[in-house]
């Protein structure tokens, strides 16, 4: 069955640390997103990718970046890991093109992350 | 103002109740409406998409109000594997993306 990943599950690093999250999809689709959740402002968007080599910025794209070298996989990395940035990061995939009311996206487990 | 606003409960219902809440959108150009529902520590999951006419699925019923610019997620018969966070999700062509609701909670008791 196809499915989406992330890795790993719960981190703990230290301010100042470059950290990577791991996210990847076997459902072969074009469209993949990262969000993070807090408590008070549900699930924000912070970049998404349309394809291989495209990557975009979503609301809250300070302090984060992506690559997206093939289809399956979108890393996130945090640069500069700050205290602010200690949330629970969900990655998300879907079919593209947009395909209105049938639109889905598909969310991976989530990877909590806390910055110390 | 947030875009999509929802009231985050929680929602304290009895077992076989019914129950109803909505959830506020500011962007009039936003063209298509959907509920996911989202269990505790778990990612969010499709429970439904909303039609311009309305639609049902089993004990959910989910409208659309274009004028007042609002939807709405009904559940009846209330089970207590109904306990969960409905997150109103909203998509606009402009921008090509989701935006999501801060959830509504609902605590289905015995």
């Amino acid at each position: 069955d196809a499915e989406i990943t992330q890795s790993p599950r719960h981190k703990i690093t230290e301010t100042g640390r470059q950290v990577t999250l791991a996210c990847h999809q076997t459902w072969n689709h074009n469209n993949m997103f990262w969000y993070r959740q807090d408590l008070g402002h549900g699930l924000r968007l912070i970049h998404y990718s349309y394809g291989v080599h495209d990557t975009n910025k979503g609301e809250v794209s300070d302090g984060y970046s992506v690559s997206r070298s093939n289809t399956e996989d979108l890393p996130l990395t945090l640069e500069s890991a700050a205290s602010s940035q200690t949330s629970v990061y969900f990655c998300a995939s879907s079919e593209s093109p947009w395909q209105g009311e049938n639109y889905e996206q598909y969310f991976g487990p989530g990877t909590r992350l806390t910055v110390t | 103002r947030k875009e999509v606003e929802q009231d985050p409960g929680p929602f304290n219902v009895p077992e076989g109740a019914t129950v109803a809440f909505n959830c506020t959108y500011s962007n009039s150009a936003s063209q298509s409406f959907f509920w996911y529902r989202q269990d505790c520590r778990k990612e969010p999951k499709l429970l439904m998409s909303v039609y311009s006419s309305g639609n049902e699925d089993g004990r959910f019923t989910a409208q659309l109000n274009r004028a007042s610019q609002y939807i709405s997620l009904l559940i009846r018969d209330s089970k207590l594997s109904d306990s969960a966070t409905y997150l109103c999700v909203v998509y606009k062509a402009a921008g090509n993306k989701l935006t999501f609701g801060g959830g509504t909670r609902v605590l289905v008791k015995p």
